[in-house]
Parts: C-alpha cells; structure tokens; sequence
C-alpha cells in the first residue's frame, strides 16, 4: 500500500544547522503533498503543506521543495533547533484530507 | 476548544478478542479518518466517515469496521484480534465541507494483542 518512500531513516544535526529529509511518490494523481511532526506519545501534526503547481513553499524555518517531474519533495528545516528533536512524515493524497499516504518517517535528532 | 480525544489511551487484549476504540473529532469537523500505525512506521489508512458512512476505505479486512454517530464522534471496531493487530490507533478529523482544514489527529489508542 506504501507509495511515499522517505529517506533517511534517522538524522542527527548540530544546532544550528539544516536538516534535509526526501520524498519520492510513485501515484502521479497526488495533488497534495504535507509533511507532519510527531513527538512520542503523541499524533502526527500538520508541519507544513504544498501542491504540484509550485516548486517551493516555506513557512518559517521550513521549506518544501518540490520536483514535479522527478517525483520527488523534500523538507529543510533551517537552523535546527533541539525541540525539533522529533519524528517527521511526508505524506501525499489524492484529494486533501482522504486516504493519506505516509513514508515510514525520520527520526530527528538535533543535538545541542 | 479540544482537539480530537480518543479512548482509551492504552489497552491490552489477548488473541481472538474484540475491541471498540473510540475518537471525538475538534469542533467543527464532520469527517474522521482512522489510521493505524506500527512501531517505527508510518500511519496507514483504515477507513474514513462521513454522514454516518464509510466514505473510503484502506487495504484492511472486514475484521476492522467502524461506525459514525449523528454527532460525529466514531467508533473502531476490531474483531478476532490477531498479535499483528498491535499497533497504535490514531483517529484524525477534518472538515469535509472546507477543503483548507488541516487533518488534525488525536494522540491515540496503543492496543497491545498478547
């Protein structure tokens, strides 16, 4: 069922520096692309969302980049912060909300 | 304003047992999706409500159903649990009728299957 493939499976980075984790989907009909964090014990949260009809969105410290052709996007978190310090999923959808599919998540961990 | 709740939090079942979770989405929202999420992966799609009915529905078997009340609240049912039905149960609500509401999830049901 799992058509989002997230790499890697862990990262850690100084503070400070920048995080990258990657995407790639095969379905071609997603039209939404959202990444979500997830502390232990807790659910995923909506971190930050993009379309197929931009290459870039960013909010903050965070950026999506986003390659149509190659069917690929990607999150940067800049200046990592240790409460980053969390799990992060991409995730794609036909249609918003409806049958979300997730990669397996990375596992953050921004040391001090 | 609460966010999504779900109940209970943890719960431990032996094989062949049934169980009933539970999940009252945000205020406001009329849709609730529910997902189940191994340890160390990603949350996969069991099945969505809306209007009292299953909307859309995952690659899971019969054995999981669930359930939508005239106040939106859902239930999850699962029967004849097998120990690869240890997972963690999320529950997510959204807003059908606005397409902009975020997917917002509860914290969750763990079920242990021993």
């Amino acid at each position: 069922q799992q058509q989002v493939k997230q790499s890697p499976q862990s990262l850690i980075v100084q503070k400070g520096g920048i995080s990258i984790i990657n995407c790639a989907y095969e379905n071609t009909a997603f039209d939404y692309f959202p990444w979500y964090q997830q502390f232990p014990g807790k659910g995923p949260a909506l971190l930050i969302a993009i379309r197929p009809d931009v290459s870039e969105k960013k909010e903050g410290r965070f950026t999506i980049s986003f390659n149509k052709s190659a069917k690929q996007f990607s999150l940067h978190i800049m200046d990592s912060q240790p409460g980053d310090s969390a799990t992060y999923f991409c995730a794609a959808s036909l249609n918003d909300n409806n049958d979300m599919r997730f990669g397996a998540g990375t596992r953050l961990t921004v040391k001090p | 304003d609460a966010g999504v709740t779900q109940s209970p939090t943890h719960l431990i079942k032996t094989r062949g047992q049934q169980v009933t979770l539970r999940c009252s989405p945000k205020s406001g929202h009329d849709t609730v999706s529910w997902y189940q999420q191994a340890l160390g992966q990603g949350p996969q799609f069991i099945f969505q409500y809306y209007e009292e009915e299953e909307r859309q529905r995952g690659n899971f078997p019969d054995r999981f159903s669930g359930h939508q009340f005239p106040n939106y609240s859902s239930e999850l049912n699962v029967n004849a649990l097998l120990l690869g039905d240890s997972a963690l149960y999320l529950c997510a609500s959204s807003s059908l009728r606005s397409s902009n509401e975020k997917l917002f999830f509860g914290s969750g049901t763990q079920l242990s299957v021993l």
